[in-house]
């Protein structure tokens, strides 16, 4: 199973909007609506922030959003703030009780 | 309040053994899909195992036939016998709960430890 597309990195000042990429297959990202993001700061475990392609946990900023069209999911991250600087990893349901991860991407707050 | 904390990890020569353990607090373990997550140093994550309600166990390819997921309820504990360990398998190994409802998992983790490094090296 190979890991998911993401570009390595994004950037954009505060108040900015950025937007991830995560590129699959039908196989995995297009043939479930089990896509996930989660948020890792340095040295820190990763942080659940879209589940289910589109569904925000209780308690993260509705600055995040979550959408998919055909195999690639997208995370937005809206009005962009300095704590929001991180890596970003997708993550989707493969079938036969497997996930794949995406490779990461690091956000950068200009 | 919800916590999970690893441990057991270390350095640990090639072909060797380890056992994690991942000790849960604020759910109850038997309850709940149980997960293992590594991260290799500077690189993406990586899904190991998971073990479900009923015992019932899956494993990556990679990890497969060489790392055993386990728990215990009585200690509410989640465990992973790595064994033949490969300079591959140096990560940082993250417990994680995977989300369920009525007994069904949600196929996303909620809820992650702080990692217990795991350095395979001679």
């Amino acid at each position: 199973q190979s890991a998911l597309t993401q570009p390595r990195s994004v950037s954009g000042s505060p108040g900015q909007s950025v937007t991830i990429s995560c590129t699959g297959t039908s196989s995995d990202v297009g043939g479930y609506n089990y896509v996930s993001w989660y948020q890792q700061h340095p040295g820190k475990a990763p942080k659940l922030m879209i589940y289910d392609v589109s569904k925000r946990p209780s308690g993260v900023p509705d600055r995040f959003s979550g959408s998919r069209s055909g195999n690639t999911a997208s995370l937005t991250v809206s009005g962009l703030q300095a704590e929001d600087e991180a890596d970003y990893y997708c993550c989707s349901y493969a079938g036969s009780y497997t996930y794949v991860f995406g490779t990461g991407t690091k956000v950068t707050v200009l | 309040e919800v916590q999970l904390v690893e441990s057991g990890g270390g350095l640990i020569q090639p072909g060797g053994s380890l056992r994690l353990s991942c000790a849960a607090s604020g759910f109850t373990v038997s309850t709940n899909y149980m997960t293992w997550v590594r991260q290799a140093p500077g690189k993406g994550l990586e899904w190991v195992s998971v073990i479900f309600t009923g015992g019932t166990t899956y494993y990556a390819d990679s990890v497969k036939g060489r790392f055993t997921i386990s728990r215990d309820n009585s200690k509410s504990t989640l465990y992973l016998q790595m064994n033949s360990l490969r300079a591959e398998d140096t990560a940082v190994y993250y417990c994680a709960r995977e989300r369920s409802a009525s007994y069904s998992p949600l196929h996303f983790f909620d809820y992650w430890g702080q990692g217990t490094l795991v350095t395979v090296s001679s």
